[in-house]
């Protein structure tokens, strides 16, 4: 089983749409948790983190559910700058391991 | 500040050669990660460096991948014999320390084609 999933997609929506992403991880010893976006052939940049109490930032909504070890991202409002594939990352902090999910494409269509 | 750096940002080599790989992490981050991503696939945990030492190297496919960090700052990858499944595009990352929310800072990475 992978350390972390997340459905590919790709989500093509709407300029001004909400979309949401979910992407659950196995290891429930998991402490930290972000949400990388990466857009093509570039590095992935670091969108936010999750914290526990569920966070937000401006478009953006964060959440984490440890009892179903999964963390969710919203996005309100689409933006064409917001087409890219966003990435769900775990740290497990025995060695200080970060795990990927494969990403999520997101295609704001105008 | 400056980023992560990486060098070259792309290498086109022929199979059976030999490539090696620069990281430059950000100045006073003591963990380096190598990561590989293959087109489609997710980015894959290669190793890491805790300042000069292997904290966990068991990423590395097999004995044709060698990482260095000489003196805890900079680090290399080589790759020899270079294959064909050894495409794709490698990234370092770097973050200061082991504490709780640590943040990984990436390179731009460079794009590997074995032919």
């Amino acid at each position: 089983r992978k350390e972390v999933e997340q459905d590919p997609g790709p989500f093509n929506v709407p300029e001004g749409a909400t979309v949401a992403f979910n992407c659950t991880y196995s290891n429930s010893a998991s402490q930290s948790f972000f949400w990388y976006r990466q857009d093509c052939r570039k590095e992935p940049k670091l969108l936010m983190s999750v914290y526990s109490s569920g966070n937000e930032d401006g478009r953006f909504t964060a959440q984490l559910n440890r009892a179903s070890q999964y963390i969710s991202l919203l996005i309100r409002d689409s933006k064409l700058s917001d087409s890219a594939t966003y990435l769900c990352v775990v740290n497990t902090y025995t060695g200080n391991q970060f795990y990927f999910g494969t990403g999520t494409s997101l295609t704001v269509i105008p | 500040e400056a980023g992560v750096t990486q060098f070259p940002s792309h290498s086109v080599i022929e199979k059976g050669q030999t490539v090696t790989l620069r990281c430059d992490p950000i100045s006073g981050h003591d963990n380096l990660y190598w990561y590989r991503r293959v087109m489609g696939k997710e980015i894959k945990f290669l190793l890491h460096f805790v300042k000069e030492s292997k904290q966990d190297e068991s990423g590395m496919p097999n004995n044709r991948f060698l990482a260095e960090r000489t003196g805890g700052t900079y680090s290399t990858l080589k790759v020899q014999p270079a294959e064909l499944e050894d495409s794709g595009v490698y990234f370092c990352a770097s973050s200061q320390g082991t504490g709780s929310g640590e943040k990984l800072f990436f390179g731009s990475g460079t794009q590997l084609s074995v032919l």
